[in-house]
């Protein structure tokens, strides 16, 4: 079955300082992996996702993700937070095979003091 | 585009009465969700559709039916309301997964929240 795990409940960070939120999965398989991110009374919007080929993978808003196969994480890494990007962020991932769902993680809710 | 709306945004309702939520999209996308989120919970799949005129169960469909008559549309139905219905629903639409059209990242609507007395 497939799972996906975000560890943190709340992330505060310091204005310009680096952030990372974090995520691990279990599928059978390759996976697919998504990082989602929302905002207050607002749906979730799509930040970036894995498929295959480059372990780092650049997405929305100054956002990147480093897939890591032996240690199944997912991790959403920003250099330098941004106020703005306070909000709440879900992982997802999703098997290979087409009949396989997105499962969401429980969320993360990013904090960024100035 | 509006891309994925939702009606209404808000709505209570007392136990026992019946109510449906309308999804529209206009991203010509095939597969169609309904979800719930619900404090710590994350998001969680109450139905989904594969194409017009095709529904399945997600991971918790007591208590909720739904349509897809319409490609664009996708609609979630509560007959008999319970206070455990208490929660935001999100419809979401994406491309089938593979090929050009991608891995099936989903485009979210701005949700419904619903309070159940």
């Amino acid at each position: 079955a497939q799972s996906v795990a975000q560890p943190e409940d709340q992330v505060n960070v310091a204005e310009g300082n680096p952030l990372t939120v974090k995520c691990t999965y279990s599928v059978s398989g390759n996976p697919y992996l998504f990082w989602y991110v929302q905002y207050p009374n607002r749906g979730l919007q799509f930040l970036l996702k894995y498929i295959t080929g480059d372990n780092l993978v650049k997405g929305s808003y100054g956002f990147e993700a480093e897939f890591n196969k032996s240690q199944t994480s997912f991790h959403l890494k920003k250099p330098s937070a941004l106020v703005s990007d306070s909000a709440l962020y879900f992982c997802a991932v999703k098997g290979y095979s087409s009949a396989s769902k997105i499962i969401f993680g429980s969320g993360t809710r990013l904090s960024i003091r100035p | 585009n509006a891309g994925v709306t939702q009606t209404p945004k808000f709505r209570v309702l007392k136990t026992g009465q019946s109510m449906t939520l309308l999804c529209a999209q206009d991203m010509n996308h095939e597969y169609m969700y309904w979800y719930r989120q619900d404090p710590g919970m994350g998001l969680r799949l109450i139905h989904y559709s594969v194409g017009e005129g095709t529904t399945a169960k997600g991971e918790v469909p007591d208590g909720y039916n739904v349509s897809r008559l319409k490609k664009q549309n996708f609609l979630l139905g509560l007959e008999s309301a319970a206070p455990s219905q208490t929660s935001v629903y999100f419809c979401a639409s994406s491309y089938p997964p593979g090929g050009l059209a991608g891995v099936g990242e989903q485009y979210f609507g701005p949700g419904t929240r619903l309070t159940v007395t």
